[in-house]
């Protein structure tokens, strides 16, 4: 069990420039889930996927967003002209559903994003 | 889904003192409640989670929560403090979608 990854760790960009983070799920996990983190806040969910079909979104996710699971394993989220208020930590997490609203999300690291 | 809301942003104890984070939900539906801890520089790991098989859980590293619905709390308490708890702290609650509705943390320091 090699856990959840997210590539890179780190992103510098300037306002204005696209950016994409990839988050690879711990594998048989089907679903994933997406979340911010900024400074002094609990995370937020964005989004999340039940293998390739992205099943929710939330009102936080502008236009400027978008996220894919094109063949149900490893994901990609991309931010398009990028704000400096787009700076945060961005969160993947990944779970095997049974259905149960219990089941455990397992959390990546991170991706921390810097807008200058 | 779940609203939680968590009652101080920081708590400082004594290593070797009981440690007490307070959770407060609010739901018209049975609650789906989870407690996560973030060390500096590491991923968010789950320390347990309410399944409602029981109203007192155990999780890991000695950390345990109780269930009240009377008083709509599920705070995490550990009879002693180590010095290697110091992190921060999130109660989470859950929906039908397992979207996880974070607090909005609490740092817990431990003082020697």
């Amino acid at each position: 069990d090699t856990g959840v990854s997210q590539n890179p760790r780190h992103k510098i960009t300037k306002r204005g420039q696209n950016v994409t983070f990839r988050c690879d799920p711990i594998s048989e996990h089907n679903r994933l889930y997406w979340y911010r983190q900024t400074l002094g806040q609990g995370p937020e969910f964005l989004t999340y996927f039940q293998n390739e079909a992205q099943l929710e979104k939330s009102r936080l996710l502008s236009d400027r967003f978008s996220a894919e699971r094109p063949k149900g394993s490893f994901s990609t989220l991309e931010i398009q002209r990028t704000e400096q208020g787009d700076s945060a930590m961005y969160l993947c997490a990944s779970s095997r559903t049974s259905g149960n609203p219990t089941d455990t999300q397992y959390f990546g690291p991170g991706t921390r994003l810097t807008v200058l | 889904a779940q609203s939680v809301t968590q009652l101080g942003s920081h708590v400082s104890v004594s290593e070797g003192a009981l440690v007490l984070l307070r959770c407060n939900y609010s739901s018209s539906v049975p609650p789906y409640l989870f407690w996560y801890v973030q060390y500096p520089n590491q991923g968010l790991q789950l320390l347990l989670k309410y399944t409602s098989a029981a109203t007192l859980v155990k999780g890991i590293n000695g950390f345990e929560a109780e269930f009240k619905k009377s008083e709509t709390s599920f705070h995490l308490t550990k009879p002693s403090a180590h010095m290697s708890d110091a992190a921060e702290y999130f109660c989470v609650g859950g929906g039908a979608t397992n979207k996880l509705i974070f607090g909005t943390g609490t740092l817990l320091a431990v003082q020697p």
